[in-house]
């Protein structure tokens, strides 16, 4: 079975800094995704790419950028974290109809 | 709006009830949907997928699909404390680019 690896786990940042969050799948899938978790919540699409060097914006993207300059690894970028801003950040790679999730970035802006 | 609407909330049942959670999607070219389930402070897992009309049954979770009105349901018979966590659900458009879209779940509280 494969895996998907988020770095950091933890993260903490200041106002106004520019934030560097990693994931990498063994699966081999072409479709990768990050999402934003807020406590309790539901999962929102930052961005998702298809393919190595696609990038497709998602519904909450403003704010975000993303880089996927391999077929195994995604990354996202906090352009400048907010003050009080928490939240969890999930990868998640699939292969047509299967879905996976890592275990998340947690996020605290102080 | 939300393009994938779950209801209700929260729902709380007693071990050994029915749980029915609802998702429909307001995205016409969706054909895909998924049920996950996220115990707190963990990753989602997948639960159950649906992709065709009608009913799939996995155990005591049961899953229908209407095409027609893009709604989803899951049903969870004889309820245990275990089954408490969030339900999303998820959909998804295959002739598309596999945008996945989750609504803002469930939270289910089964009482002993």
């Amino acid at each position: 079975g494969g895996i998907i690896t988020q770095t950091p786990k933890f993260l903490i940042g200041q106002e106004g800094q520019k934030l560097t969050l990693k994931c990498q799948q063994n699966f081999n899938h072409d479709t990768m995704y990050w999402y934003r978790q807020d406590s309790g919540k539901g999962l929102r699409l930052i961005y998702y790419s298809i393919t190595e060097n696609d990038l497709q914006k998602g519904d909450l993207s403003e704010g975000y950028d993303a880089s996927r300059e391999k077929k195994s690894s995604f990354s996202l970028t906090v352009t400048s974290a907010q003050k009080n801003e928490m939240a969890v950040f999930l990868c998640a790679s699939s292969l047509n109809t299967e879905v996976f999730f890592g275990k998340g970035t947690r996020l605290t802006v102080v | 709006q939300q393009k994938v609407q779950q209801s209700p909330e929260s729902l709380i049942v007693p071990e050994g009830g029915m749980a029915s959670l609802n998702c429909t999607s307001s995205d016409r070219n969706v054909d895909y949907f998924w049920w996950y389930r996220q115990h707190s402070g963990k990753s989602p897992k997948m639960l159950m997928s649906i992709f065709s009309n009608g009913e799939k049954e996995e155990g005591r979770f049961t899953v229908h699909l209407n095409k027609a009105s893009l709604h989803t349901s899951l049903h969870i018979r004889d309820s245990q404390p275990s089954d408490s966590a969030l339900y999303l659900c998820a959909a998804s458009a295959s002739s598309g680019s596999w945008q996945l879209i989750f609504g803002s779940g469930t939270q289910l509280t089964v009482m002993p």
